[in-house]
């Protein structure tokens, strides 16, 4: 059964520093997806990751993916509060019959 | 808790059909669903959004004539595709939340395929 761990489930830190979330899955996925979700709105895609030792950055936010350990990381560089927002890893596989299995969200609060 | 199914998971039909997915909140009251859409190795998509009782907000550009969602109840909301056509081959997900929080819980998805 594919599950989808994510860590930590709720974080707080202060503008100015870097943190990382981790995402772990038990079994091989095709595709790794970030999201994020501010308050009462929708999902917004961050990164989608197809293989192994992928890495994408866009701004402060940096994702990668290893397959062989079945872990993706969102690394935050010198956060600024605006990236406070709940977090979001899924993944789909063959495995999954393509069906994605989400993470539980990391709630990331920044304060200035 | 907060479990959200969606039913079917998987679903073939042929072209000019309709068909009705349905998203539902197990253990919750979900006072707003979303349906999102998913295209091959692409990210979500937001379609609409849905208040129980009233009708959805679609996103521009999906046709609401096509894709008509109904939120009758607080714990079931339908997302039917009308005369469905190949191109509306893809993976359907609903979320649900309920008033006073800002998680969303993810169904598992509906992957439809027209031919």
């Amino acid at each position: 059964e594919l599950k989808v761990e994510q860590n930590p489930l709720f974080l707080s830190m202060q503008e100015g520093k870097n943190y990382t979330i981790y995402c772990n899955y038990s079994t091989t996925s095709d595709r790794l997806y970030w999201y994020r979700q501010d308050p009462g709105k929708s999902l917004e895609s961050l990164f989608v990751l197809l293989s192994n030792g992928a890495v994408k950055q866009e701004g402060r936010l940096m994702a990668s993916l290893d397959t062989k350990a079945r872990l993706s990381t969102l690394h935050i560089t010198a956060a600024v509060h605006d990236l406070s927002a709940t977090y979001f890893c899924a993944v789909d596989s063959m495995d999954s019959n393509y069906q994605l299995i989400w993470g539980a969200g990391t709630k990331l609060i920044i304060k200035p | 808790g907060a479990v959200v199914s969606q039913h079917p998971s998987r679903v073939i039909c042929k072209s000019g059909t309709s068909v009705k997915i349905e998203c539902r909140s197990l253990d919750f009251q979900a006072t707003t669903m979303f349906w999102y859409r998913q295209f091959p190795k692409q990210s979500l998509m937001l379609m609409a959004t849905s208040n129980e009782g009233s009708k959805a907000t679609y996103e521009q550009g999906v046709e609401k004539d096509k894709f008509l969602i109904n939120h009758a109840s607080l714990t079931l909301s339908t997302l039917t595709v009308t005369s469905a056509h190949p191109e509306d081959s893809s993976f359907y997900i609903c979320s649900a939340s309920w008033t006073g929080t800002d998680t969303q819980y993810f169904g598992p998805g509906t992957r439809l395929t027209v031919l």
